[in-house]
This record gives C-alpha cells, sequence and structure tokens, in this order.
C-alpha cells in the first residue's frame, strides 16, 4: 500500500523562477494539505483541496496556488520565487475534513532552494 | 485561532535515561492534540494523539503524553530513551469542529531530542 508520493524530492531554482512540486495520495485518502517547513521551524499549513477546490487556507500569499486532479493528486504552485521560499514543503494526506476518523498521512517532502 | 509552544528547542540526555518533551497550546475552541516525529531528510511520522477520553495516551516506540486541560498542556515523555529515538518532535494542535477531524494542523517549533551514550 503506498503512502504520499512527492516529486521530486529537490530541486532548485533562481529568484523570480516559478516552480510546480506534486503530491499523490495515500491509497483511499481523497484530501490534500500542503504544508511549509523552513528550516528550524515546525511545518505551516498552507492550503487543503478536497473535491478538487481549495477549502482552508493558510496565511500565504497568493504567490502560492494549488490544484487538486480527479484522482485526488495535487500540485503546489509557487510563482515569483524570494529567498525566503526556501524550504521543505510537506504534503499530506487524509479523510475529509469534518469526518470523524482521524487520520493524516505525511510525505517525505520536496527539498526547494531558491538562489 | 490556535498555537503552540514547545518549551525546549533541544534537548540532550544519555540512552536509558527517562524524557520529557514539554508542549503547551491556546486554543478558543475545543482540539485535538498530536505528537509527530521527524528523522533527517524525511517527512512526518504521528507518535501518538489525543482526540477524547482517557487523558493518558500511549504511542509508537514507547512513548506515552498526558493532556491536561487546565493547564492547556499536552508534554510526551518516555522511561528510558534509546540512540535510536534521536529526532526532531513536534507538537499539533487542530480544531475539533463538532467531533470532525482533519482540519488544519498548527505546529509548535520542534524539541531536537539528542540521546548520546
Amino acid at each position: 500500500d503506498a503512502g504520499v508520493t512527492q516529486s521530486p524530492t529537490h530541486l532548485i531554482k533562481t529568484r523570480g523562477q516559478q516552480v510546480t512540486l506534486r503530491c499523490s495520495p495515500k491509497s483511499g485518502h481523497d484530501t490534500v494539505s500542503w504544508y511549509q517547513q523552513a528550516l528550524g521551524q515546525g511545518p505551516q499549513f498552507i492550503f487543503q483541496y478536497y473535491e478538487e477546490e481549495e477549502r482552508q487556507r493558510g496565511n500565504f500569499p497568493d504567490r502560492f496556488s494549488g490544484h487538486q486532479f480527479p484522482n485526488y493528486s495535487s500540485e503546489l504552485n509557487v510563482n515569483a520565487l524570494l529567498l525566503g521560499d526556501s524550504a521543505l514543503y510537506l504534503c499530506a494526506s487524509s479523510f475529509p475534513p469534518g469526518r470523524r476518523t482521524y487520520g493524516y498521512t505525511f510525505g517525505s517532502g520536496t527539498r526547494l532552494t531558491v538562489v | 485561532a490556535q498555537s503552540v509552544t514547545q518549551l525546549d528547542s533541544q534537548v540532550p540526555v544519555f540512552e536509558e535515561a527517562p524524557v520529557e518533551l514539554r508542549c503547551n497550546y491556546s486554543s478558543s475552541v475545543s482540539v485535538y492534540l498530536f505528537w509527530y516525529v521527524q528523522y533527517p531528510n524525511q517527512g512526518l511520522q504521528l507518535l501518538l494523539k489525543y482526540l477524547s477520553g482517557s487523558t493518558l495516551v500511549k504511542g509508537i516506540n514507547g512513548f506515552e503524553a498526558e493532556f491536561n486541560k487546565s493547564q492547556t498542556s499536552f508534554h510526551l515523555r518516555k522511561p528510558s530513551v534509546h540512540i535510536s529515538d534521536t529526532a526532531e518532535y513536534f507538537c499539533a494542535v487542530s480544531e475539533s469542529n463538532s467531533g470532525g477531524s482533519n482540519y488544519k494542523l498548527t505546529f509548535g517549533k520542534g524539541t531536537l531530542l539528542t540521546v548520546n551514550p
């Protein structure tokens, strides 16, 4: 049973560029959440997708956007990259919010370095 | 809004010693509480969770935590640590909305547990 798969594992981008990160959820999960973990910090919630729509959003600028596909996989897009966007980006899959069954599964993350 | 404070950024201990990692939270609504572990270059693994019921929660790898509502704390303990427990530990909360779960997680800044021989 595959867990959460993220790609790529590492990438380096230049300031001002755009980047797309990808996530495939655990089998049986249909909700995907994205978190940003800066070095030495705890993960911070970016947004959550369910039924191909953004359901919850954290305190991140509009440069951060996402998408969920009919097969439940998801993309995180970041435009106009800043040096401060360098971080580990974690994807977590789960059942939809409001369910009485707790179940987050995290991927291993994508390490983004902006130079 | 919720917030989480992990009171120690680093905790060094010797192998086979007991350890306690402290976590306090703040929230205006009912919450669920979690501890996650992160090994180098890996994602997050759930150690244990408090959803309801007994305030003493047992998790994987011999860890346990106690929910104290009056003190808004959820401290993590292990009676005897191993070298392999060296990792970053994160306390997290999420709102419990009408008993439902899987709302966004708010994490603390983490505690680096280093177990020395």
